[in-house]
């Protein structure tokens, strides 16, 4: 199906556990990105990526990695959680006139 | 810096109300807008855009949006609001950085029957 989703779309893990967010979109579009959602904080720019092989930091990056290899996937890991990574996880891309598609989400509560 | 201001957190509304819902940004030049609305457990949808012209846009559901440069508001309005409305509702300016957008905070509409 044509879109853009995410997997895990819920996952608990332990404080210190390494975890990946995956993405994978299918309408080849160049820009992609990862954003956290917190209540009282709106939506906040992690990671982002121009291209394959071309990503950059967002607004809180600390303790979260990126990569982009092939152009319809976009990963995003946790090298080691934390409480306060908690939150809902969205990914998006953009296509014409800078409309973002968003995935479904990914809740990840670390404890 | 760019940045998005949503005063509103929490609107309440009577189901066949009319509705508005405030967005003030700062940008450094014209700036593309957006409003997107998240149902509960989903994500964003886009809702209409604003990129030049026309300074009223309609976009789906009935919702419409102006563009007053002079105040840096881009408010979105209904004129009768239904139950299924009930959401949260984004405002987003950009673009930097290539194609990032800057997100308001949020307004939740709940709708009254």
């Amino acid at each position: 199906d044509a879109g853009i989703t995410q997997s895990p779309r819920y996952k608990i893990t332990e404080t210190g556990r390494q975890v990946t967010l995956m993405c994978h979109q299918t309408w080849s579009h160049s820009y992609m990105f990862w954003y956290r959602q917190d209540l009282g904080h709106g939506l906040r720019l992690i990671y982002y990526s121009a291209a394959a092989d071309i990503t950059d930091k967002g607004e809180v990056p600390d303790g979260y990695v990126v990569s982009r290899s092939k152009t319809e996937n976009f990963p995003l890991t946790l090298e080691s959680a934390t409480r306060s990574q908690t939150s809902v996880y969205f990914c998006a891309s953009t296509g014409q006139n800078y409309e973002q598609y968003f995935g479904p989400g990914t809740r990840l509560t670390v404890t | 810096a760019q940045s998005v201001t949503q005063p509103d957190i929490h609107i309440t509304v009577s189901e066949g109300a009319s509705l508005e819902l405030r967005c003030n940004y700062s940008y450094g030049a014209t700036p593309y807008l957006f409003w997107y609305v998240q149902s509960p457990g989903q994500g964003l949808q886009l809702l209409l855009k604003y990129f030049s012209g026309d300074t009223l846009v309609q976009g789906i559901k009935g919702f419409e949006a102006e563009f007053k440069r002079s105040q840096s508001s881009f408010n979105l309005r209904k004129p009768s609001v239904h139950w299924s409305d009930a959401a949260e509702y984004f405002c987003a300016v950009g673009p930097y950085y290539g194609q990032n957008f800057v997100f308001g905070p949020g307004t939740r509409l709940s709708v009254l029957p």
